[in-house]
This record gives C-alpha cells, structure tokens and sequence, in this order.
C-alpha cells in the first residue's frame, strides 16, 4: 500500500524567514512519482512539482527547493525568505507508475503553512 | 475554459436526497479525476476516467456514489441517498494524459448534508 506523511500539521512563521516542509512516502513500487501541491484559501490546489523516482537531484525554482532522498523515503519542500503569500496548505502525493496500474494520487494530510508579516 | 470548472460552487441538500455534481476538465485532457476533501479524511481518490477505458472506480466509497464522463469531456459525480458524512470538498481534476504529469485542480463543491 501506498502512503504518505506530512508530520507537520501546522507551521507558522515569521515574515523572511525559511520553512522546510517534511513528506516522508511509502510505496512497494520501484518508479513512482511524487508531487507538490499549494492549496491557497480560495480552495484550488496548484501544482508546484513533479519528481519521478529516477531523478534524484535537487531542483530549486525561485524561493522554491525540493530535496528528494530516496534512501530516506523523503521529499522535503523548503520556501526561502518566505512571504505573506505562500501561506495556504500544501500537500505531499505520490503515484505509481502507469504500468502498475491505476493512476491516482495518494496525498498526506498536509501542512498548514501561516507566514505572519 | 482556461482551467477546470466545478459546478455547483456551493451545494446544501437535505439528508436522503440525491445529488449531482459536475466538472468540465480542460480541453483536450485525457484523464479525469474526483477528489473529496473532508476534515476527517483528508484528500481522497474516488474514481478516475482514461479516454474510452473502464473508469477506476476503487475509490467510490459505496453504491450510493457513481459518476459518468459523456464524449471523453464533462463528468457527472451522482451521489444519491446523501448521508452527513458525504458532506465534504469534492475537486475535479483533468491532465493531458495518465501518468506522471500534473493534474490541474478545480475550485472544487462544497457540499452540505443537513
């Protein structure tokens, strides 16, 4: 079975400063995917990234990292000099290759993210 | 549409009665999705559609859920007998194909059961 944990229910800092975002992910499968999502208040859940299981290597987009370790299972989300903006809900998830069958996404419980000016 | 559309936005229903729910994915889109978001439950796989492929319908939680996809585009999520415990954010999603790339996400259905 698959699953994936979000340990953090509830973050809240400070204007600037960083916040790494844990997501730790159980699969039997050899490839797979994982993802991020923001859900801001408005309710819709926006994609942020896609990493297959293959790819190891760290990607930074803007004040935006990702560190995928598959030795530890871990697809960390890191926000540098966080904003009043980025506070919403985000969501680790995973999916099994296509070959393995069905594509759905597993999401963890997902962590609320309050960036206060 | 540029996005995927959700309809209604908002639905209060009284318990027993049956509703329907409805998404229109982004054009083109293959593969389409539903999603329920509740308190209790976090975000959960109902059942998904892929082209003119039998539905993965694993997710759906009882008989009283079904949903349909007309023409490969709009999708209908039908719950009937609603209970309380159906109430909950039922999200849509569409992407291009089945697999690795990302799911775009609508605004979702806020649906009360009272």
């Amino acid at each position: 079975a698959q699953k994936v944990t979000q340990a953090q229910t509830e973050i809240s800092v400070v204007e600037k400063e960083d916040v790494t975002l844990d997501c730790v992910y159980e699969t039997r499968d050899t490839t797979y995917y994982l993802f991020w999502y923001k859900q801001p208040p408005s309710g819709e859940l926006v994609f942020l990234i896609r990493r297959n299981s293959f790819d190891e290597q760290n990607e930074i987009s803007g004040r935006y990292s990702w560190n995928f370790q598959k030795s530890t299972s871990s697809f960390n989300f890191t926000i540098t000099a966080s904003q009043v903006v980025d506070s919403a809900v985000y969501f680790c998830a995973l999916s099994s290759h296509p070959r393995q069958g069905a594509q759905k996404l597993v999401f963890g419980q997902g962590t609320r993210l309050t960036i206060n000016p | 549409g540029a996005g995927v559309s959700q309809s209604p936005s908002n639905k209060v229903t009284e318990k027993g009665k049956d509703v329907e729910l409805r998404c229109d994915p982004i054009s083109g889109h293959t593969a389409l999705y539903w999603y329920r978001q509740s308190l209790g439950q976090g975000l959960e796989f109902l059942i998904y559609f892929q082209g003119n492929s039998a539905p993965d319908k694993s997710g759906l939680p009882s008989d009283r859920f079904s949903a349909e996809r007309t023409g490969g585009s709009v999708s209908t999520l039908t719950i009937q007998r609603t209970q309380q415990e159906d109430s909950a954010v039922y999200l849509c999603a569409s992407s291009l194909m089945v697999g690795g790339t990302e799911a775009f996400f609508g605004q979702g259905t806020r649906l009360t059961v009272v």
